[in-house]
């Protein structure tokens, strides 16, 4: 029973590379998120998707990107890698029905440092 | 617009010792409320939530939670603390679509 799984766990850029942070979920739901979470801020969303081939900012998009050519995967686009940018990443999944936000299930984080 | 605030960034209790974690919640509709838990180097894991009716919710690990619209709070609280408790908790209120805004987090440490 995977859940919600992320790749790589750990990863060091340095200024200006890009990267793809992987998150695939095998529970069929709808909905998928990614936040970031920095000592002290909580998370805070970055983009989400209601579903294959839809996506949306959330509060702190700047910097990414995302798609979502599948329910299952929802991979997000580091281009021109930043400090700012050092954080932990979390990918989410939840089913949404009639308007009523689920819970969301959490991939163990993807920490990503940039020098 | 919509925020969660957790006043207490940390909080040392005794084992043994009742725990109250505060939350307080702003939004314009009926709220969906949350509590998760982050052990170090972990993800987060829903501790319970609150949807509608009975005001008192029930979750796991022995933990519960009043919802008091009233006070728009929605405080976590555990009669008796273990010492594997100690861990981050963050309050959360979801939103109509779909994801949850969280609070800053309360550190939880536990004294032996």
């Amino acid at each position: 029973n995977a859940g919600v799984t992320q790749t790589p766990k750990f990863r060091i850029l340095k200024i200006g590379q890009s990267m793809t942070l992987q998150c695939a979920q095998d529970m069929n739901h709808n909905y998928m998120y990614w936040y970031r979470q920095d000592p002290g801020m909580g998370l805070k969303l970055i983009y989400y998707s209601v579903g294959a081939g839809i996506t949306d900012k959330g509060e702190v998009p700047n910097g990414y990107n995302v798609s979502r050519s599948t329910t299952e995967d929802f991979p997000l686009r580091l281009e021109l890698a930043a400090p700012s940018q050092t954080s932990v990443y979390f990918c989410a999944s939840s089913y949404m029905a009639s308007g009523s936000p689920g819970e969301l299930f959490f991939g163990e984080g993807s920490r990503l440092t940039v020098l | 617009a919509q925020s969660v605030t957790q006043p207490d960034i940390h909080i040392t209790v005794s084992e043994g010792a009742s725990l109250e974690l505060r939350c307080n919640y702003s939004y314009g509709a009926t709220p969906y409320l949350f509590w998760y838990v982050q052990s170090p180097g972990q993800g987060l894991q829903l501790l319970l939530k609150y949807f509608s009716g009975d005001t008192l919710v029930q979750g796991i690990k022995g933990f519960e939670a009043e919802f008091k619209r009233s006070q728009s709070s929605f405080n976590l609280r555990k009669p008796s603390v273990h010492w594997s408790d100690a861990a981050e908790y963050f309050c959360a209120v979801g939103r109509s679509q779909g994801n949850l805004i969280f609070g800053k987090g309360t550190k939880l440490s536990v004294k032996p």
